[in-house]
């Protein structure tokens, strides 16, 4: 596609229960990131895939949180047994290919955890 | 670990030049300056980059002083529409391996009419 799309964009769920987030990148970018921003904070990276390279897990916040990415191509990112601190905006960024280095940012998923 | 520090906030007047100064004291001979921006419900969006070179699009200007510890983005004309979080980030052009981005809280910038 001519952007990066995710989904859904808005989730409300329940404490405790597992949520996925679908990052779909743009056709052919080989790195793709996973932000999460909460209420009126920066982006905090959680995880980064470039390629067939094993990912950079470095920034997820616990082992509650997960990412796989099938194909070189969509992501999905899972937080199982969510928690209200949880709630945030999980952002998705994919580049690559020739030329520089610019990062293309999906518009989002807002998770809710009550 | 940012890699670069920018002021929390800025305020500027509609049409004067609005001036994001970003300090990256240890940068690396091979790591360019991104700048994006963030509207508020939006993803970030992609500004403008550079090396070594002062750098214009239709968006802004960057300008990168000798040394490459620092720099400033330059919008010459601010709109209202130029509210918005800019983040100033450092990043090897082509990089193939395991690279955290890390964007820090960025400049909140406000242009009052």
């Amino acid at each position: 596609g001519a952007g990066v799309s995710q989904s859904p964009s808005n989730k409300v769920t329940e404490k405790g229960k597992d949520v996925e987030l679908r990052c779909d990148p743009i056709s052919g970018h080989t790195a793709l990131y996973w932000y999460r921003q909460s209420l009126g904070q920066g982006l905090e990276f959680l995880i980064y895939f470039q390629g067939n390279s094993a990912p950079d897990k470095s920034g997820l916040p616990s082992d509650r949180f997960s990412a796989e990415r099938t194909g070189g191509s969509v992501s999905t990112l899972t937080i199982q047994r969510t928690q209200q601190e949880d709630s945030a905006v999980y952002l998705c960024a994919s580049m690559g290919g020739a030329g520089a280095n610019v990062l293309t940012f999906g518009a989002g998923s807002r998770l809710t955890v009550l | 670990d940012a890699k670069t520090t920018q002021p929390t906030s800025m305020d500027c007047a509609e049409g004067r030049a609005a001036n994001l100064p970003c300090n990256h004291s240890t940068i690396s001979g091979n790591e360019y300056v991104y700048w994006y921006r963030q509207i508020h419900s939006q993803g970030p969006q992609y500004i403008i980059h550079g090396l070594k070179n002062n750098e214009t699009n239709e968006m802004a200007s960057l300008i990168i002083t000798e040394d490459r510890k620092s720099s400033t983005l330059i919008l010459p004309h601010a709109t209202l529409r130029d509210t918005a979080v800019y983040y100033c980030i450092v990043l090897q052009r082509n990089s193939n391996s395991g690279y955290a981005l890390n964007f820090g809280k960025g400049t909140s910038l406000l242009v009052t009419p």
